[in-house]
C-alpha cells in the first residue's frame, strides 16, 4: 500500500493566491521529499527534509514536517500559472534498501490567470 | 528531466508481444529504478538497481524483467504475461543535488495495448 496519501486530490486556485497542499505517511522515515510532475513528463524534485528537521524553505516552497503527526505539507506561496501541476510527496523509510522512495497518488494543483 | 532519457515516447504493444523501454543515464549514477504510473495515481516501484550486474524487484515486479549490464542503461521488458500494461513508465536514477540524496526522473514512455 502506498507510504504517503496526499491531501486534497485537486486543488483550484486564483493567481497570487498560496497553495497548501498535504501528506500523510504510516511508519518512521528518514526524510520526505516533494516532487512536481507536469501532464505527461517525468517528475521534478523540489525539496527534501529530513526526519530531524521541522521546516524548510526554496525560493516559493515551504516544507514543513511533524513526526509525531506523521504529516508534511507544501506551502506554495503567490502561485502563478505555471505552478499548475501535480505535485507528490515520497518518504524514504529504513526498513527499505536501496533509498526506495514511496509515493503517495498527488495532489493536482491548478492555478488560473 | 536532467541527464536521463527514455525512448521510445510512445511504444503499443500487440497482445502476446514481449516490448522493451530503454533507459539510459549519463550523470554515473549506481543506483536507478523503474516506476509504473496510472492515471490519476501515484508511481509505483517495478524493479530498482543499486548496482550494475544486480537489481531488486519492487513492489509490482510480476510481468516485467529487467537487465544492468552497463551503468548507464537499465532496460525494462514487460513481458507477454503483464495483463494490463497499458500505463506510463518512468525510468529514475538515484544522486546527489545540493547535498541531498534525490531521483531524478526521464520523460517517460507511454505504453499503448493494441
Amino acid at each position: 500500500s502506498q507510504q504517503g496519501e496526499e491531501d486534497p486530490q485537486a486543488l483550484s486556485i486564483q493567481e497570487g493566491e498560496n497553495a497548501t497542499m498535504n501528506c500523510s505517511y504510516k511508519t518512521s522515515i528518514n526524510n520526505l521529499q516533494w516532487y512536481r510532475q507536469n501532464s505527461g513528463r517525468g517528475l521534478v524534485h523540489l525539496i527534501l527534509i529530513r526526519s530531524n528537521e521541522r521546516e524548510k524553505h526554496s525560493g516559493r516552497l515551504r516544507v514543513t514536517l511533524d513526526t509525531s503527526k506523521k504529516s508534511s505539507s507544501l506551502l506554495i506561496t503567490a502561485s502563478r500559472a505555471a505552478d499548475t501541476a501535480s505535485y507528490f510527496c515520497a518518504t524514504d523509510f529504513p526498513e527499505t534498501s536501496g533509498s526506495r522512495l514511496t509515493f503517495g497518488e498527488g495532489t493536482q494543483l491548478t492555478v488560473n490567470p | 528531466d536532467g541527464g536521463i532519457t527514455q525512448s521510445p515516447k510512445y511504444l503499443f504493444r500487440k497482445e502476446g508481444q514481449n516490448v522493451t523501454l530503454s533507459c539510459e543515464q549519463n550523470l554515473n549514477h549506481d543506483a536507478m529504478y523503474w516506476y509504473r504510473q496510472d492515471p490519476g495515481q501515484g508511481l509505483r516501484l517495478i524493479y530498482y538497481s543499486q548496482i550494475v550486474n544486480d537489481f531488486q524487484k519492487g513492489d509490482i515486479a510480476e510481468g516485467y524483467s529487467v537487465s544492468r549490464e552497463k551503468k548507464e542503461s537499465f532496460p525494462l521488458t514487460v513481458t507477454s504475461a503483464q495483463k494490463n500494461p497499458t500505463a506510463f513508465y518512468l525510468c529514475a536514477s538515484r544522486g546527489w543535488d545540493r547535498s541531498q540524496e534525490t531521483q531524478y526522473f526521464g520523460p517517460g514512455t507511454r505504453l499503448l495495448v493494441l
